[in-house]
C-alpha cells in the first residue's frame, strides 16, 4: 500500500510570491491535514479536510489556504509569501476522526 | 491551543527509563503520541481516548489522566532505536478534528 505523497520536495521561492503544495493520501483515507513544522514551534496545524470540506483552521492568516479534491488529494497556497514562512510542511491523512495519521515525508519551503 | 509537554530533552543510557509529558488547559477528547527521527516524517505511536486508560506495547506505553488533561509516554528499558523527537499531539472536546501538537520532546539514548 503507498504511502503519502508530496510534491514537490524541496521549493524555493522569494518574498511576495506565492506557492501551492501537493498532497496525496493512502489510498482509502478521506481526511488529510496539513502542518507547519519550524525548529522553534514544532508541529503547528494549518486545516484539515474530510470529503472536500474543511472541518477545521489552525491559527494561521488567509495567506494560506487549502483545498481537497474528490479523489482526496488535497493542496495547500500560500500568497505573498514571508520570510517566516520557511519551514517544511507536512501533510497527514487518516480513515476518518481521531485515527491515527500517516504522515507524508514533506515539502521544505524556503523563502528568500 | 498548543499542549505543553516536558521535558524538552532527555539524554538516556541505553537500559534506562524515560517518561515524557503533556498537558492541556482544555477539556481533551484523545492525545496521540508520534515519534520523529531526524530527516523523517513522524511516526505514529499510540491514541489514547477519555476515559483515563492506559495504552503501549513492548516497552512504550502511555497514559490519559482525563481530570487532569495530562497524558504521560512511558519508556522502559530505552533502545538506541528510541531515540527521536516525541510529540504528543491533542484533541479537543467540540473542536472538531484539529490535532494540536507540543513543540517535542528530544530524546537521546546512548550505549
Amino acid at each position: 500500500k503507498a504511502g503519502v505523497t508530496q510534491t514537490p520536495r524541496y521549493l524555493i521561492k522569494t518574498r511576495g510570491q506565492q506557492v501551492t503544495l501537493s498532497c496525496s493520501p493512502i489510498s482509502g483515507h478521506r481526511s488529510v491535514s496539513w502542518y507547519q513544522q519550524t525548529p522553534g514551534q514544532g508541529l503547528q496545524f494549518l486545516f484539515e479536510y474530510f470529503s472536500e470540506t474543511q472541518r477545521n483552521k489552525g491559527n494561521f492568516p488567509g495567506r494560506f489556504s487549502g483545498r481537497q479534491f474528490s479523489n482526496s488529494r488535497s493542496e495547500m497556497n500560500v500568497s505573498t509569501l514571508e520570510l517566516g514562512d520557511s519551514a517544511l510542511y507536512l501533510c497527514a491523512s487518516s480513515l476518518g476522526s481521531s485515527g491515527e495519521q500517516f504522515f507524508g515525508p514533506g515539502t521544505r519551503l524556503t523563502v528568500l | 491551543q498548543q499542549p505543553v509537554q516536558s521535558p524538552q530533552a532527555v539524554i538516556l543510557r541505553e537500559g534506562e527509563d524515560a517518561v515524557i509529558n503533556c498537558s492541556s488547559s482544555k477539556a481533551l477528547y484523545s492525545v496521540h503520541w508520534y515519534r520523529q527521527k531526524h530527516g523523517e516524517a513522524p511516526v505514529f505511536l499510540m491514541i489514547l481516548l477519555k476515559g483515563g486508560e492506559q495504552k503501549g506495547h513492548e516497552k512504550i506505553s502511555a497514559s490519559f489522566n482525563e481530570k487532569k488533561q495530562q497524558s504521560s509516554l512511558y519508556l522502559t528499558a530505552s533502545q538506541l532505536s528510541y531515540s527521536g523527537t516525541y510529540f504528543c499531539g491533542t484533541e479537543r472536546v467540540n473542536s472538531g478534528y484539529a490535532l494540536n501538537f507540543g513543540k517535542g520532546t528530544s530524546l537521546l539514548v546512548t550505549p
